[in-house]
C-alpha cells in the first residue's frame, strides 16, 4: 500500500514570489505521482502528472515538479505565483501495478494562499 | 457541457434520511468512483468500479452504498444519513492515465 504526506497544510505567499509545495511518498513498487488543484468551489483539475521518463514534469499554469525517487518526492514549483494561483493542492500516488491512474492516495492537501 | 456532472450540488438533509447522490459522464470511460473530501484530511474513497459489473468497496464505505445503472451512471446512496457524513463529495472517472472529477456535492446532514 502506498500513502502521501504533504508537510504543508497552509503555505501564504506574497504575488510573484516563487513557492514550492512538498510531497512524499512511500511504496514499496514503482509509482505514478499527480499534482491536482482545486479552485474554491470547484471540483480538481490535474495540473501535472509523471508516468516515466523525464524526471521534471511541466504543467499547466507554469507550474512543474521533480520526481526524486532516492528522496521519495515530487514537490510541485512556480518561480513567480499570481494571485489567480490561490487555491488547494493535491498531491496523489498510484503504484505501478494496478495501472497509472486506476486508484489513486491523495494528500491532505495544501492551501496556497498568493497575498497581494 | 461538463463532462462529468453531479446532482444535486448542495443538499440539506436530517438525521436517518436516505440520501441519494448521482453522477453522470459523458467520457465513455469504464471507471468512476466516489470520493468524500473532508477539511484537512484531503480525498479518500468510498466506492469505486471499473465496469458495470464490477463494483468495489473503497477505503470508507460503511454506511454507503451504489448502483452502477449503466456505463454513464454511478450513484451514491446513504442508507440512513449521520452527523458525521457531512462533507464534499466528489464524483470522478479514468482512462489510464488521469482522473477526472465532477464538481462535487455538498451535503449537510443535520
Amino acid at each position: 500500500a502506498q500513502s502521501v504526506t504533504q508537510l504543508d497544510s497552509q503555505v501564504p505567499v506574497f504575488e510573484e514570489a516563487p513557492v514550492e509545495l512538498r510531497c512524499n511518498y512511500s511504496s514499496s513498487v514503482s509509482v505514478y505521482l499527480f499534482w491536482y488543484v482545486q479552485y474554491p468551489n470547484q471540483g480538481l483539475q490535474l495540473l501535472l502528472k509523471y508516468l516515466s521518463g523525464s524526471t521534471l514534469v511541466k504543467g499547466i499554469n507554469g507550474f512543474e515538479a521533480e520526481f526524486n525517487k532516492s528522496q521519495t518526492s515530487f514537490h510541485l514549483r512556480k518561480p513567480s505565483v499570481h494571485i489567480s494561483d490561490t487555491a488547494e493542492y493535491f498531491c496523489a500516488v498510484s503504484d505501478g501495478i494496478t495501472g497509472s491512474a486506476r486508484q489513486l492516495t491523495f494528500g491532505s492537501g495544501t492551501q496556497l494562499t498568493v497575498l497581494p | 457541457d461538463a463532462d462529468v456532472t453531479q446532482t444535486p450540488r448542495n443538499r440539506i438533509t436530517k438525521t436517518g434520511k436516505r440520501i441519494m447522490l448521482e453522477c453522470s459522464q459523458t467520457k465513455g470511460h469504464d471507471r468512476m468512483y466516489w470520493y468524500r473530501q473532508d477539511p484537512g484530511l484531503g480525498l479518500q474513497l468510498i466506492y469505486y468500479s471499473f465496469d458495470v459489473k464490477d463494483i468495489n468497496k473503497g477505503e470508507i464505505s460503511d454506511g454507503y452504498s451504489v448502483s452502477r445503472q449503466a456505463q454513464a451512471k454511478f450513484s451514491l446512496s446513504l442508507e440512513s444519513a449521520i452527523p458525521n457524513q457531512t462533507a464534499l463529495y466528489f464524483c470522478a472517472t479514468s482512462d489510464q492515465n488521469e482522473q477526472f472529477f465532477g464538481p462535487g456535492t455538498r451535503l449537510t446532514v443535520l
